[in-house]
């Protein structure tokens, strides 16, 4: 399995900042996500972020509120821009293999409030 | 599109008693299941996957889930609850096609909050 490293673990931001999420791995991945839990639900993905290129969104979700970089195979960032108290979520880096019968790993997830 | 339903938003049980926590999808074609757990302010550990063969799959911590086509469901089992079980619970289903825009992403239910009480 993966251990995979996300900082920061949580942050209270002001509404209109931005916060740039890391996530470490420390191996080789070929696939990683980003999804969001929102106060008390379930986890939403946000997109998949691509190596070299830019990232697949899901439906609702756009590349200029969430940026999301990966320069290599062990690293991406997703940022929060132009924060609004609604973005206060758990937001949760996640890595796997392409093969569907594998087991995806989660970090530990950032917990961002907004005030 | 594929779909996960988790029809409790919480189950409760005593201390050393069997725990079910239930979870039925919606795919097309052979479905590939997962659970996972997240305790308070923690990322999600995986417990178990279906992907095929036996319809009893045995997970981490003592946990088990039972597949059944017939019924759509693959329920969460454990024969004897902990307090320290007491978690929030995913069902989760994975597009099995290789190549497709859906590789890899993870459909999630809406969880279940298992309390456990010594």
């Amino acid at each position: 399995s993966a251990v995979i490293s996300q900082k920061p673990s949580r942050d209270i931001c002001q509404r209109g900042t931005s916060l740039t999420i890391q996530c470490q791995v420390d191996s080789q991945v070929t696939m990683m996500f980003w999804y969001r839990q929102q106060p008390g639900q379930s986890l939403t993905l946000i997109a998949t972020a691509n190596q070299g290129s830019e990232a697949t969104y899901e439906s609702g979700f756009v590349i200029d509120k969430f940026p999301i970089s990966r320069p290599n195979l062990t690293f991406s960032t997703l940022t929060v821009s132009n924060m609004s108290p609604e973005d206060s979520s758990i937001y949760l880096c996640s890595v796997g293999s392409d093969r569907p019968n594998t087991e995806a790993f989660f970090g530990q997830g950032t917990r961002l409030t907004v005030v | 599109a594929q779909s996960v339903a988790q029809p409790e938003d919480q189950v409760n049980v005593a201390e050393g008693n069997p725990l079910t926590v239930k979870c039925t999808y919606s795919v097309s074609g052979n479905p590939y299941l997962f659970w996972y757990v997240q305790y308070p302010n923690r990322g999600l550990q995986f417990l178990l996957k279906y992907i095929t063969g036996d319809n009893l799959v045995k997970g981490s911590y003592g946990f088990e889930a039972e597949f059944n086509k017939s019924q759509t469901s693959f329920h969460l089992k454990k024969p004897s609850a902990l307090v320290s079980d007491s978690a929030l619970y995913f069902c989760a289903v994975r597009d099995p096609t290789v190549g497709s825009s859906n590789t890899g992403k993870l459909i999630f239910g809406q969880g279940t909050t298992l309390q456990v009480k010594p």
